[in-house]
């Protein structure tokens, strides 16, 4: 089946540096990426879908020069969280739709095992 | 905007029990709406797809309904067994995202 993977799967860091979060689509191509952040008993929230060879389109309230998105190719998108700080601390998920899927809204979507970060 | 609402938010039953899990949604104008099942620590596993036009998927023990007028969709988990613990998470699906509700966290004691 389809897999996602996120690596690494946990990162602690210390406040004022930067991280990056890696999402590959293993066995398919993804033209779409999507980065979610849930915090502790809360929902998923999208943060920013990406794009390969375009720029990502961030949500309302998401700083995009805070958290940079790059997808290189169509396998592999990053998520660079930039001058983190403690606030930042959450987990963070992202999925990939298939090139080949459905058009009519997210009929595939497949989830990577999600991003642990915490920011001292 | 899209709200997805989960109720319950917590649910502990005890093992073989039938359970209903709940959820509304605002906006009816859906594409599809998912189920999926979040372990401790972990990404999310889907359980259930629903398209816009159907009633109702079935997975084994897992049967979920969507009402989209009604703006509801209930899933259903027959013989529940201690590995069903986890959240459970109801995402509704729009042209080119998916809302999340805050998930239902179930306990199946043996």
């Amino acid at each position: 089946g389809a897999v996602v993977s996120q690596h690494p799967s946990w990162v602690i860091c210390k406040s004022g540096t930067s991280v990056k979060i890696e999402c590959r689509s293993l066995d398919f191509q993804a033209t779409t990426m999507f980065w979610y952040r849930q915090f502790p008993k809360q929902s998923l929230m999208l943060m920013a879908t990406s794009n390969e060879g375009s720029k990502a389109t961030y949500e309302q309230g998401v700083e995009k020069d805070k958290f940079l998105i790059n997808h290189a190719s169509l396998t592999l998108s990053t998520l660079t969280v930039t001058s983190a700080h403690p606030e930042d601390s959450s987990f963070y998920i992202c999925s990939a739709r298939p090139t080949s899927g459905g058009v009519r809204g997210l009929e595939t979507q497949y989830f990577g095992p999600g991003t642990r970060l915490l920011v001292l | 905007k899209q709200e997805v609402t989960q109720i319950p938010a917590a649910l502990s039953v005890p093992e073989g029990e039938n359970l209903v899990l709940n959820c509304s949604f605002t906006d009816s104008a859906i594409y599809n709406l998912q189920w999926f099942r979040q372990d401790p620590g972990k990404g999310l596993t889907s359980l259930l797809l629903i398209q816009s036009s159907q009633r109702e998927q079935t997975s084994g023990r897992l049967n979920a309904s969507l009402d989209k007028s009604s703006g509801r969709s209930t899933l259903y988990i027959a013989a529940s067994q201690p590995g069903d613990s986890a959240t459970y998470l109801c995402a509704v699906g729009g042209y080119s995202t998916l809302t999340f509700g805050k998930g239902t966290m179930l306990l199946v004691s043996p």
